[in-house]
């Protein structure tokens, strides 16, 4: 069964510094999509991405973060400059429709500690 | 705004006992609802989905949801729950309104722990 991969499982980086998480959606899925849930917090929308651009953003991602796909495969997320509170859980999803009215299908998540 | 609320941090059941979580939403127009399950160092799996029709949904290992949009409620439910059970789950309404790409709005989950 097709599934979303995430890399690496555990991203440990000092504040300040640029992270990159990668995502492998689902080859035939359109739409892709970064999450975030910080520990004891609610899982919380981050971009989805269709057609090689942002279609949607919430206020949570602000000029720190960027997303990319660098080729038919790969769906990035980098945050530039790390502070603390971007410790949290990344998860990646993909679905072959609009979202609202489609399955997403989640990746087991990147776990990214900023000290 | 639109929002999830689980009502329930932490639910402890026996095993064979029967499972209800709770599940109540707010948004203006006809929800796309879902509830995914999370295990310990998992990522999210689709339990099951509600888009139209049939307000009671089947989905995976024996759990189904009732949508009831008089009390906006989107309740999991399992007549007996297996040790296996234990994770935590999430619900979740898919945004689908105007321009929106259909992200989804969760809630802040609820663990259940499973006691043999």
């Amino acid at each position: 069964e097709p599934e979303v991969t995430q890399t690496p499982s555990h991203q440990v980086t000092q504040m300040g510094q640029e992270v990159i998480l990668r995502c492998v959606p689902i080859s035939n899925h359109l739409y892709f999509y970064w999450y975030r849930q910080i520990l004891g917090q609610k899982v919380e929308f981050l971009v989805s991405f269709y057609n090689n651009e942002i279609s949607e953003k919430s206020e949570i991602f602000d000029d720190q973060f960027s997303v990319e796909r660098p080729d038919g495969s790969n769906f990035t997320l980098k945050i530039r400059s790390t502070k603390l509170e971007d410790s949290a859980m990344y998860f990646c999803a993909s679905s072959r429709y609009r979202g609202g009215g489609d399955e997403q299908y989640f990746g087991p998540g990147t776990r990214l500690t900023v000290t | 705004a639109q929002s999830v609320t689980q009502p329930d941090i932490h639910i402890t059941v026996s095993e064979g006992a029967s499972l209800e979580l709770r599940c109540n939403y707010s948004y203006g127009a006809t929800p796309y609802l879902f509830w995914y399950v999370q295990s310990p160092g998992q990522g999210l799996q689709l339990l099951l989905k509600y888009f139209s029709g049939d307000t009671l949904v089947q989905g995976i290992k024996g759990f189904e949801a009732e949508f009831k949009r008089s009390q906006s409620s989107f309740n999991l439910r399992k007549p007996s729950v297996h040790w296996s059970d234990a994770a935590e789950y999430f619900c979740a309404v898919g945004t689908n309104y105007g321009g929106s790409q259909g992200n989804l709005i969760f809630g802040k989950g609820t663990k259940l722990s499973v006691k043999p």
